[in-house]
């Protein structure tokens, strides 16, 4: 049982580029999100869904773009890198008022 | 907005030792859950303690237990018999099940190092 899954693990990137984080979940949960991390910020919530085809913004939204068209997969896109981004950024997933289930994390450096 | 504060950044513990972790919470929600993770170096973040504040009961798992004390919206965990495996990062979150889903709320971590 996979869990969540998300890659790549670690990237560097020049400000500027884009890429997109993976994450996929393999336990049918309709609720997905994305969290970065920054020491003493705790984990900040950039984007969530509810189901395919329904995302919305969290806390911290800016620079990022999510999009759900299957109920397995959720990736982040990075529209235009900047320094600020560098982070440290968890995928996660639940059922319904369950616990979240977190992928192992994706640190991102920005140059 | 839901506001979850841990006002300890770190703390050291002696194996066997216990400690406890204070996290306090903002909300005018009545109903809502609580949770307690552990992030070790590996970075994976685990589940240590769920609750629910409709129930009175403490949740306990093993040697983690909280202390809910609901009209003072705190949310404690104690760790008992504290073991070098212990070491690591615990985040306080909240959650409204009902709020866009049930987003959840962290604080900001405390860093817990046990010494041998």
């Amino acid at each position: 049982n996979a869990g969540v899954t998300q890659t790549p693990k670690f990237q560097v990137l020049k400000t500027g580029q884009s890429m997109t984080l993976q994450c996929a979940q393999d336990m049918n949960h309709e609720y997905m999100s994305w969290y970065r991390q920054d020491p003493g910020m705790g984990l900040r919530l950039i984007h969530y869904s509810v189901g395919a085809g329904i995302t919305d913004q969290g806390e911290v939204p800016n620079g990022y773009n999510v999009s759900r068209s299957t109920t397995e997969d959720f990736p982040l896109r990075l529209l235009s890198a900047a320094p600020s981004q560098t982070s440290v950024y968890f995928c996660a997933s639940r059922p319904y008022t369950g616990e979240l289930f977190f992928g192992e994390g994706s640190r991102l450096t920005v140059l | 907005a839901q506001t979850v504060t841990q006002s300890q950044p770190e703390m050291s513990v002696q194996e066997a030792e216990t400690v406890t972790l204070s996290c306090t919470y903002d909300t005018s929600e009545s109903n809502y859950y609580l949770f307690w993770y552990k992030q070790p170096p590996s970075r994976q973040m685990i589940l240590v303690i769920r609750q629910e504040a409709y129930k009175q009961q403490n949740a306990t798992e093993n040697r983690f237990s909280v202390n809910f004390q609901k009209a003072a919206k705190s949310f404690s965990l104690k760790i008992s018999d504290s073991q070098l495996g212990d070491t690591a990062m615990y985040f306080c979150a909240f959650m409204i099940p009902t709020d866009s889903w049930g987003k959840l709320q962290f604080g900001a971590g405390t860093q817990v190092v046990v010494t041998p």
